[in-house]
C-alpha cells in the first residue's frame, strides 16, 4: 500500500502569512492527489484535484503543486478562516486511497 | 444541490452489526463511484471502501474486510455499509463521499453520521 506523510503535523502561524505543507507519497503517484480542509466538527472540503487544480469555488490563495512522491499545499495570505487542519490523499489506480496523517494549522 | 445524507449510527455493543445509509441527490447517483472514509474522534480521516457506480467492484480496506459490506441501490439513490463484527477501534463518524469524476477527489461529502462501540 502507498504511504503519504505530512510535514508538519502542527503548524503555528499568524493572518497574513504565507504556509507551506508537503505530502510525500512512499512510491510514485504522478499527479494523483488531493488535498482537503476540515474544521472541526464538519466534513472534509476538496481543495485541490489532480496535485495542482483549483476545485471550483475555492480561493486562489490556495495552490497545489508536485509530482510523483513530493507535493505541496501553499497558501499564499493566511485568512482567518483558513485555520483547520488539511489532509492530502493519493488516488493512484489502485485502492487503498490512503490519506496522509493531518496538518493542525492554528493561529500564532 | 448536490446533498449526501448519513443515516443509521448510533450505539452498539462490541461484536455487533450495524447497517449505514448515505441517501443521494442533486446528481445521478448511478453515474458516480462511492466511499466511506471514518474517522476515529481527534484523528485523521481513513478510507475505508469503494464501490463501482453499478455496484459491479468493490474494495475494503484492510481494517474492515470480511466484516464490512459495501453496496447500494440505484433504484434508491442510497449507499449502504453492512457493518458487522465491530470493535473499538471502529467507532468513528462514518462520512460517505462522492468520488469526483476522473476518479481525482471526493467533491462530497455527507455531513457523517457517529458509530459508537461499547458494552
Amino acid at each position: 500500500d502507498i504511504q503519504l506523510t505530512q510535514s508538519p503535523s502542527f503548524l503555528s502561524a499568524s493572518v497574513g502569512d504565507r504556509v507551506t505543507i508537503t505530502c510525500r507519497a512512499s512510491q510514485g503517484i504522478s499527479t494523483f492527489l488531493a488535498w482537503y480542509q476540515q474544521k472541526p466538527g464538519k466534513a472534509p472540503n476538496l481543495l485541490i484535484y489532480a496535485a495542482s487544480t483549483l476545485q471550483s469555488g475555492v480561493p486562489s490563495r490556495f495552490s497545489g503543486s508536485g509530482s510523483g512522491t513530493e507535493f505541496t499545499l501553499t497558501i499564499s495570505s493566511l485568512q482567518p478562516e483558513d485555520f483547520a487542519s488539511y489532509y492530502c490523499q493519493q488516488l493512484n489506480s489502485y485502492p487503498p486511497y490512503t490519506f496522509g496523517q493531518g496538518t493542525k494549522l492554528e493561529i500564532k | 444541490e448536490v446533498q449526501l445524507v448519513e443515516s443509521g449510527g448510533g450505539l452498539v455493543q462490541p461484536g455487533g452489526s450495524l447497517r449505514l445509509s448515505c441517501a443521494a441527490s442533486g446528481f445521478t447517483f448511478s453515474s458516480y463511484s462511492m466511499h466511506w472514509v471514518r474517522q476515529a474522534p481527534g484523528k485523521g480521516l481513513e478510507y475505508v471502501s469503494a464501490i463501482g457506480s453499478n455496484g459491479d467492484t468493490t474494495h475494503y480496506a484492510d481494517s474492515v474486510r470480511g466484516r464490512f459490506t459495501i453496496s447500494r441501490d440505484n433504484s434508491k439513490n442510497t449507499l449502504y455499509l453492512q457493518m458487522g463484527s465491530l470493535r473499538g477501534e471502529d467507532m468513528a463518524v462514518y462520512y460517505c463521499a462522492r468520488v469526483r469524476a476522473g476518479f481525482s477527489g471526493y467533491d462530497f461529502w455527507g455531513q457523517g453520521t457517529l458509530v459508537t462501540v461499547s458494552s
